[in-house]
């Protein structure tokens, strides 16, 4: 079965301090990582897209890497905000179909001040 | 704002009823998506389409059914409802059917069944 693992599935960290969050995939033929981010009741919005060849892929204070041999990515987020307290989600594509699409379950950032 | 539009905002209805779900794609977008986001199984993947054909289909029950007219708006249908389709439902757009398309997401409508 293709999964998407994300962890933590919560972290609390203050705010200007760094993070790190981890996405593991099983997903089988790849072809792209995608990173989201949704604040609560909102849809959510795009961070970084990768394909198999690239390994990472930066957005501002947002910094995604693939291991694409590991089938691993995680995202950094640097000098965090308080807006940045919200839901990061991992998804994954199959390279047989942009439509499908799997996704993590999300780590749940809070930024306190 | 991604410029994907969709109505209502909010729906209230009863087990067994049927609804349906708008969707207004960005300017320019040929891409519509739809997803499931449930509190207890995440986002999930609906069905695609791209420039009125259906393009690919993830976990969607028989229930429902989705369209997308010459203008390129979506709809989705949500027929026989049940308490457990009490979610968030997305639709996103994007450029092309491309596998590296960004996809913008709209504000979502939330599906209360009672």
């Amino acid at each position: 079965k293709n999964q998407v693992e994300q962890s933590p599935q919560s972290l609390i960290i203050l705010e200007g301090k760094n993070c790190t969050l981890q996405c593991n995939y099983t997903v089988s033929p790849f072809s792209n990582l995608r990173w989201y981010k949704q604040d609560t009741g909102r849809g959510p919005v795009s961070l970084t897209i990768m394909t198999f060849s690239e390994n990472t892929k930066s957005n501002g204070r947002y910094t995604a890497t693939l291991d694409a041999d590991t089938k691993q990515s995680s995202l950094h987020i640097t000098a965090s905000q308080l807006s940045d307290s919200a839901s990061y989600i991992c998804v994954v594509t199959l390279n047989t179909n942009a439509g499908k699409s799997t996704f993590g379950d999300g780590t749940t950032l809070t930024v306190k001040p | 704002d991604s410029g994907v539009t969709q109505t209502p905002k909010h729906l209230i209805t009863a087990t067994g009823q049927r609804v349906t779900l708008r969707c207004s794609p960005r300017s320019g977008d040929l891409s519509v998506y739809w997803y499931q986001q449930s509190l207890d199984q995440g986002l999930q993947f609906l069905i695609q389409y791209y420039n009125g054909e259906e393009r690919a289909k993830g976990n969607i029950l028989e229930r429902f059914s989705a369209q997308q007219f010459p203008d390129l708006h979506s709809e989705l249908n949500l027929s026989s409802l049940e308490l457990g389709d009490s979610a968030l439902y997305f639709c996103a757009s994007s450029p092309t059917s491309g596998y590296a398309d960004t996809q913008y997401f709209g504000p979502g409508t939330r599906l209360t069944v009672l």
